[in-house]
């Protein structure tokens, strides 16, 4: 079975702080992919980041960065230099390559809120 | 623009009826997926499709169902059978392959009378 966890559940921090959010995954699959969705108040999921299983390498964009580790399960988002509009509830996601069924497993997503 | 369009917006239901949710695409996916979102608990897969005419159960099935009649429709229907059908339900759409990106819609607030 494929899950993925994001302990967080609300996060409140002053504009202008790093904040990193959590997100956690199990599966037996060897090769899988990951991603981070923001939601926005708006209500529709935005794409943020995919990273396939075979590339472990950091990456920043922007104010964004993404750490990928295997060893720990763990793919984190942190948010540098943290702005109002960055408020949202942020998703991580796993894909399901098994069994033909393919669609994505998400977490149960972290709200950032980011006081002025 | 190409894109995913959900109506309506905000939906009430009254006891013992069915409803529709709608979810159109101009994208020219293959697939597309209905999502439930509770307060709390991420988002589920109700149904998804991955060709014209075939759709299968995700992880909370029960109580809804689809058709996929079209290419860029794939309506949810919230049957009397669900009990509790409170929930914001999003539209995505993809490629086949589930490494690619999914696009999704605004969204429709069903609530019940």
């Amino acid at each position: 079975a494929q899950k993925v966890t994001q302990a967080q559940t609300e996060i409140s921090v002053v504009e202008k702080e790093d904040v990193t959010l959590d997100c956690v995954y199990e599966t037996r699959d060897t090769t899988y992919y990951l991603f981070w969705y923001k939601q926005p108040p708006s209500g529709e999921l935005v794409f943020l980041i995919r990273r396939n299983s075979f590339d472990e390498q950091n990456e920043i964009s922007g104010r964004y960065s993404w750490n990928f580790q295997k060893s720990t399960s763990s793919f984190n988002f942190t948010i540098t230099a943290s702005q109002v509009v960055d408020s949202a509830v942020y998703f991580c996601a796993l894909s399901r390559l098994d069994t033909g069924r393919r669609a994505l497993t998400f977490g149960s997503g972290t709200r950032l809120q980011v006081q002025p | 623009d190409g894109g995913i369009t959900q109506s309506p917006k905000y939906l009430f239901r009254k006891e013992g009826q069915n409803v529709t949710l709608s979810c159109e695409q101009n994208l020219n996916h293959d697939a597309m997926y209905w999502y439930r979102q509770d307060p709390g608990q991420g988002l589920r897969l109700i149904y998804y499709s991955q060709i014209v005419n075939d759709f299968q159960k995700g992880d909370i099935a029960e109580g809804y169902s689809v058709s996929r009649e079209k290419k860029e429709s794939f309506p949810l229907t919230v049957t009397s059978a669900q009990k509790n059908p409170t929930a914001f339900y999003l539209c995505a759409s993809g490629t086949a392959t589930t490494n690619e990106k999914l696009f999704f819609g605004s969204g429709t607030q069903l609530s019940v009378l």
